[in-house]
């Protein structure tokens, strides 16, 4: 079964600066996707980046982007000049290639920005 | 945009009542989904449809039924509530295929005394 682990339960960063939330997740899958989802205070569900296992290239959106080491099982992300409406909660998603698209979801990371 | 709406954000319940939390989406989505978050555990799939009356059980199931008899609706049933499904519960929708983006309402706050 497919496991996704954040290791880090709260972070913090001062405005401007530059925050990484780590994730590993564990699968015998060689096809499958990777997510990020923010979780702001209002609570709404938003997906901040995708990437795809089969693609070597580290997906990027913006000020987001992701660190995706296939062999060590690895897919952090890296949040470039924070800003205060980064504040939220962050989850690391795996999804095995199928046509459901059922998520497994790791604990979380409450992110606090600081000005 | 994508919308998807939940009856309510905030419910109160006492043990033993019968608890119905419905779903809607606005975009054609084949695929439903409904979670569990609770604080250090993250969010813990329930119940799947892919399809109108189809439905497949989630990670923890029990304790929880589901019904889908229109495509934009998906309605969670807890049949005799029980303090210990005291949580948020949050409905998500997707398209099979494409970007396999999840889009979530904004959550239900359960509690059952």
């Amino acid at each position: 079964a497919q496991t996704v682990t954040q290791s880090q339960p709260e972070m913090s960063v001062q405005e401007a600066e530059t925050v990484t939330l780590s994730c590993t997740y564990d699968t015998s899958e060689n096809n499958y996707y990777l997510f990020w989802y923010k979780q702001p205070p209002s609570r709404q569900m938003i997906l901040v980046i995708r990437q795809e296992a089969y693609k070597q290239q580290n997906a990027t959106e913006n000020r987001f982007s992701v660190n995706f080491q296939k062999a060590a099982k690895s897919f952090s992300l890296k949040i470039s000049d924070s800003q205060l409406g980064d504040t939220a909660m962050y989850f690391c998603a795996f999804m095995k290639h199928a046509y459901t698209d059922k998520l497994i979801f790791g604990t979380g990371t409450r992110l606090q920005v600081f000005p | 945009d994508v919308k998807v709406t939940q009856s309510s954000r905030y419910l109160v319940k006492r043990t033993g009542e019968k608890v119905f939390l419905e779903c809607v989406q606005d975009m054609d989505h084949e695929n439903m989904f409904w979670y569990r978050q609770d604080p250090g555990l993250g969010l813990r799939l329930i119940y799947f449809s892919y399809d109108v009356k189809m439905k497949e059980k989630g990670d923890i199931p029990e304790g929880y039924s589901v019904s889908r008899e229109k495509k934009e609706r998906f309605s969670l049933i807890l049949e005799s509530a029980s303090t210990n499904q005291t949580s948020m519960y949050l409905c998500a929708s997707s398209s099979p295929g494409g970007s396999y983006e999840q889009y979530f309402g904004p959550g239900t706050r359960l509690t059952v005394t």
